[in-house]
């Protein structure tokens, strides 16, 4: 169980176009999710996190108008890179997290992420 | 300076040898500490996590976290080839949901 599956696994596209990253929760609920960008030998960073029905929450740096992240149902949340420029090329991976303790997936007192595994953007 | 500091590697080892993994942090209202094992093309699946100080074992891991230094550790015991991935500290802050990442120390265990 708890498996994150995200597509496309890479994409190249011209630079100004638009891409979109689909992440979906195949067998739980996730309440919450969560984009993060790694660039390469560089930690992995949290874009922002999105609650379903609710508008993202960006990290400071983060431009909100670039990077449009829309959850809409509980099993998929989309990322869309407009405009995209060739510094924008990076791996980009989603997470999500059921709704807490009482439904968690683990009997811990963590509520675990659990990860997609990524989506590599090359823009020329 | 960074919030979480790990040496990237890689990291060489024969199949059965111990093998040590640290992170360093500066923030010292970090209180979860993690560990991610991710295998290349795959995300990050959670190994281990701990709560404030100590050690926590499962396993062949061992996960520890040392406060006072601000310095976590995971030890993996009898090392097996399939332990070769890249493995990734993790932290946050109580009741946050904000993970700080390591770059992560690429492991290669040969037989």
């Amino acid at each position: 169980g708890a498996v994150v599956s995200q597509h496309p696994s890479w994409v190249i596209c011209k630079s100004g176009t638009s891409v979109k990253i689909e992440c979906r929760s195949l067998d739980f609920q996730a309440t919450t999710m969560f984009w993060y960008r790694q660039f390469p030998k560089q930690s992995l960073m949290l874009m922002a996190t999105s609650n379903e029905g609710s508008k993202a929450t960006y990290e400071q740096g983060v431009e909100k108008d670039k990077f449009l992240i829309n959850h809409a149902s509980l099993t998929l949340s989309t990322l869309t890179v407009t405009s995209a420029h060739p510094e924008d090329s990076s791996f980009y991976i989603c997470s999500a997290r059921g709704p807490g303790l009482a439904g968690g997936l683990r009997k811990s007192s963590y509520n675990e992420q659990f990860f997609g595994p990524g989506t590599r953007l090359t823009v020329l | 300076q960074k919030e979480v500091e790990q040496d990237p590697g890689p990291l060489s080892v024969p199949e059965g040898a111990i093998v040590s993994l640290n992170c360093t942090y500066s923030n010292s209202a970090f209180q979860y500490f993690m560990w991610y094992r991710q295998y290349s093309r795959k995300g990050p699946e959670l190994l281990m996590y701990t709560y404030s100080s100590g050690n926590k074992e499962d396993g062949r891991f061992t996960a520890q976290v040392d406060k006072s230094s601000k310095y976590i550790s995971l030890f993996i015991r009898d090392s097996q080839p399939s332990d070769s991935a890249t493995y990734l500290c993790a932290m946050s802050v109580y009741n946050t949901d904000k993970l700080i990442f390591g770059t992560g120390t690429r492991l290669q265990v040969f037989p």
